[in-house]
């Protein structure tokens, strides 16, 4: 599976967007993008995934370059209680799933 | 509630103990997985069940032995651990079906504390 890179960390304003961008400029054309998210302690939780297009679901939201060499997850209220640690994932659709060292995004008041 | 319950959420136990998690789901998975967190580090993907028969084992030490009695139970049976296996140990479930394999749903976690 390809190697994505994320920013450790970021922070965002309450009732602002949080923009989180992964790179993965090594994806090949039948991998796919994943987005989990762990609030502290607890179980990872699936966010969203997409191949090429452009996904949105209750969540969030993903926006794939058409390169698809990059990747933006879109939380477009944040709240505090998204504050928690972003992994963006790569990985062919029969793969497990493999985790990275995240994104840790503060939502501050 | 994500559909996979792991037990017991925090478990302190000696060196020379044996114990045992459990993980269930009910979100009708065929494969199931362990994974261990250590204390600022990635999650580390430990072993992997498809229709119970173990596909993956990932260098994990023998006093780690996994269990997969079927697709909905799994279990990781601890013994003579080190304080340095202290750690949340995650269990997940996702549906694999010939090449696809959709995307993983966790449980809680178990907090294990080796003294």
């Amino acid at each position: 599976d390809a190697k994505t890179t994320q920013p450790p960390s970021m922070d965002c304003a309450e009732g602002r967007a949080a923009n989180l961008p992964c790179n993965h400029s090594t994806i090949s054309g039948n991998e796919y993008v994943y987005w989990y998210r762990q609030i502290h302690s607890q179980g990872p939780q699936y966010i969203i995934h997409g191949l090429k297009n452009n996904e949105t679901n209750e969540m969030a939201s993903l926006i794939i370059t058409e390169d698809r060499k990059s990747s933006t997850l879109i939380l477009p209220h944040a709240t505090l209680r998204d504050t928690a640690v972003y992994y963006c994932i790569v990985r062919v659709a029969g793969n497990d799933m493999r985790f990275g060292a995240g994104t840790r995004l503060t939502v501050k008041p | 509630e994500t559909g996979v319950t792991q037990t017991p959420r925090h478990l302190v136990m000696g060196m020379t103990n044996k114990k045992s998690l459990k993980c269930e789901q009910h979100l009708g998975h065929n494969a199931m997985y362990w994974y261990k967190q250590s204390a600022k580090k990635p999650l580390e993907l430990m072993f992997v069940y498809n229709f119970k028969e173990q596909t993956e084992n990932n260098s994990v030490p023998s006093r780690f032995s996994p269990e997969c009695p079927n697709s909905s139970h799994l279990f990781l049976h601890l013994h003579t651990l080190q304080p340095e296996d202290s750690a949340l140990y995650l269990c997940a479930s996702s549906r694999k079906l010939g090449w696809m394999n959709t995307e993983a749903f966790f449980g809680q976690g178990t907090r294990l504390t080796v003294v």
